[in-house]
């Protein structure tokens, strides 16, 4: 059974440009979440994506948007990137929309931003 | 809103210590509370889980226990191995939908 998967796995912006991370959950998975992890803010919470539907969205400017289509794939753009955008962007998938399930996380996508 | 605290790192052993990495949480509702282990380079790999009070969850030798008293989740292997250096966060998930908080994060390194 394939993980999650996310591509690229490693990528370099300049500064003002804007990137498409992918994500690509487990067969059968419907529910895709987006996480920045920094050294120095630790794992934050981007958004989540439930049958094409946000459900949650976390403390992120609307640079960072995401979406969902209807293979469950997911996809989050950033755009006018910054310094601070650099980060390892972590895509997790879970079975069921809510409730008591595990999360799967992908090995996510190094984005530096120069 | 919800947090995770727990202890800062690193924590350095040696092989076949007694291993305990604190985690208390905050939260409005009832949490399932979550052990994720990161190793260089990878995504995070969930632990162990425990979803109501005084539920232990265990796995590969780790346990932690869900205290809703002490609002604690503590991690804990009774002898550590080499292989066992990693990042280890402690998470929640409160609500609907699949939202975890995490917390720092805590490294550890075991040696030989």
């Amino acid at each position: 059974k394939a993980g999650v998967t996310q591509t690229p796995r490693y990528l370099i912006k300049t500064r003002g440009q804007q990137v498409t991370l992918s994500c690509s959950p487990i067969s059968g998975h419907r529910s895709v979440s987006w996480y920045q992890q920094t050294p120095g803010q630790g794992l934050q919470f981007l958004f989540e994506y439930f049958s094409e539907t946000q459900r949650n969205k976390g403390n992120f400017p609307g640079r960072f948007s995401g979406r969902q289509f209807s293979n469950s794939r997911s996809e989050m753009n950033v755009s006018t990137l910054e310094l601070g955008d650099s980060a390892l962007y972590l895509c997790a998938s879970s079975l069921e929309g809510a409730g008591n399930t595990e999360a799967f996380f992908g090995q996510g996508t190094r984005l530096t931003v120069v | 809103g919800d947090s995770v605290t727990q202890m800062e790192g690193p924590v350095t052993l040696s092989e076949e210590a007694f291993l305990t990495i604190n985690c208390t949480y905050t939260a409005t509702g009832y949490p399932s509370l979550f052990w994720y282990v990161q190793y260089p380079g990878e995504g995070l790999q969930l632990l162990l889980k425990a979803t109501k009070a005084d539920d232990k969850g265990s796995n590969k030798g780790f346990e932690a226990t869900y205290r809703k008293e002490t609002t604690s989740f503590h991690l804990e292997k009774g002898s550590v191995q080499v292989s066992d250096s990693a990042v280890y966060f402690c998470a929640l998930r409160d609500g609907a939908g699949n939202m975890l908080t995490f917390g720092g994060g805590t490294r550890l390194m075991v040696k030989p």
